[in-house]
């Protein structure tokens, strides 16, 4: 599996923007970008996720570099609700074969959100 | 609540003794994934049904876990002879097949201490 790279931890300030960044200098052409974040005793949930262009939805944003190599993602706002691990995984696509279901986690970028 | 649910969400046992987890995803979802977490690091996947059918084994699943899908609904997870390193989150989580983003949405985790 293709790795990413993510900083340990990360801190912020509420209601100021974050950019949380992510390496991925492996990915595959069929790789898709994925984040998920893991709130303080819950179960990992869904954030974002893109293959080339930068992605909005009513969570974050996903900014990918041109040449796939490292994506950023972007909280608009921070919020003390968004103190969470964030973690950015790698995805085959649905037709690229291969056991692209799983979901193959790092350690993921503590943020740490100041009120 | 239609979310992902798993059942106990502690449990606390004697090393030696029999353990067993439930899990009930998403009514309409037809891939269901157990993954594992331990303190500090991120979510390693166990094993994947798609329907009742378990299509994926990881290594991490010794011959003392064993999980099932009966009827390709709910998901029980039992670990024999439980260890103390056996000690860890246990998630569930579950997915729509076909579905564009294959969102994986996770159950909040059932913790185990083995003594």
């Amino acid at each position: 599996d293709a790795k990413t790279t993510q900083p340990n931890s990360m801190e912020s300030n509420e209601e100021e923007p974050v950019h949380l960044p992510c390496n991925h200098s492996t990915i595959s052409g069929t790789d898709y970008i994925h984040w998920y974040r893991q709130l303080p005793s819950q179960g990992p949930e869904y954030v974002i996720h893109g293959l080339t262009s930068n992605v909005n939805n009513r969570m974050a944003s996903l900014a990918i570099a041109e040449d796939r190599k490292s994506s950023t993602l972007i909280l608009h706002r921070a919020t003390l609700r968004d103190a969470a691990v964030y973690y950015c995984i790698l995805r085959g696509g649905t037709n690229s074969g291969g056991s692209n279901y799983k979901l193959t986690f790092g350690k993921g970028t503590l943020l740490t959100v100041n009120p | 609540d239609t979310g992902v649910s798993q059942d106990p969400r502690h449990k606390i046992t004697k090393r030696g003794q029999n353990v067993t987890f439930r899990c009930d995803p998403i009514s309409e979802h037809n891939r269901l994934y157990w993954y594992r977490q331990t303190l500090g690091q991120g979510p390693e996947f166990l094993t994947y049904f798609q329907n009742e059918a378990q299509l994926e084994k990881s290594r991490l699943l010794s011959d003392r876990f064993s999980a099932e899908r009966p009827k390709g609904s709910f998901s029980t997870l039992e670990i024999q002879r439980t260890e103390q390193g056996d000690s860890a989150m246990y998630l569930c989580a579950s997915s729509l097949l076909g579905e564009r983003t294959d969102t994986q949405y996770f159950g909040p985790g059932t913790r185990l201490t083995v003594l």
